[in-house]
């Protein structure tokens, strides 16, 4: 099983601020990493597919990178609206696993 | 718009069986989506549970297997988790979610529903 390792687990931060959250794997899983945002009692949502490639209709200030067991996550300029909590998932084997999360408050 | 939908008790007693449906109106159990359970206990990630295709064929998180089974049905578009021999460590809120098969990303999602284990 792959298991993957957010930080950090807690963020306050500003609106406006770049905020950079982290994602590492057990083992190699090349690109197959994907990132969700999950708001209070809602459902997750996909941001990032394959580590880079934004998903439709996601703002731009939401970016990944990464590659083999080391992701990033990136939100330039962050909004109100934006207070949430991060998740990343592999799909490189099953079975499939979340990272722990990440919750990022807004000052 | 894909749409998911679960049902299903919101109580279950200890040693009993959670059975849970997912509906999918606006959209086809027969496409190649490969169809999903994630659960998250409260105030906890995300774990998944297990899925299912169209043609039946299943795959189950190894420390959920010898107690989970997943099924469809193709008539009603719609799939199914049944969780047997359930403990208060199984209280959680259930989602089901498709896995899109192109890109192996849960693009779907249903609102989930929280099931409590307790007598």
């Amino acid at each position: 099983e792959v298991l993957l390792t957010q930080s950090p687990d807690f963020q306050s931060v500003t609106p406006k601020e770049k905020v950079t959250i982290t994602c590492r794997a057990s083992q190699s899983i090349g690109t197959s990493i994907h990132w969700y945002q999950q708001k209070a009692d809602q459902s997750p949502k996909v941001l990032i597919k394959y580590a880079s490639q934004s998903f439709s209709g996601v703002p731009s200030r939401f970016s990944g990178s990464g590659s083999g067991t080391d992701f990033t996550l990136t939100i330039n300029g962050l909004e109100g609206e934006d207070a949430a909590t991060y998740y990343c998932h592999q799909s490189s084997s099953l079975p499939y696993t979340f990272g722990q999360g990440t919750k990022l408050e807004i000052k | 718009q894909v749409q998911l939908q679960e049902s299903g008790p919101g109580l279950v007693k200890p040693s009993g069986t959670l059975s849970l449906t997912c509906a999918v109106p606006g959209g086809s159990i027969s496409s190649s989506n490969w169809w999903s359970w994630v659960r998250q206990p409260p105030g906890r990630g995300l774990e998944w549970i297990g899925e299912i295709n169209h043609s039946g064929s299943t795959n189950y998180n190894p420390s959920l297997k010898s107690r989970v089974s997943i099924s469809v049905d193709k008539s009603k578009n719609q799939f199914s988790l049944k969780l047997n021999s359930v403990t208060a460590a199984d209280t959680a809120v259930y989602y089901c979610a498709s896995l899109s098969s192109t890109w192996y990303v849960f693009d779907y999602w249903g609102q989930g529903t929280l099931v409590t284990v307790s007598s």
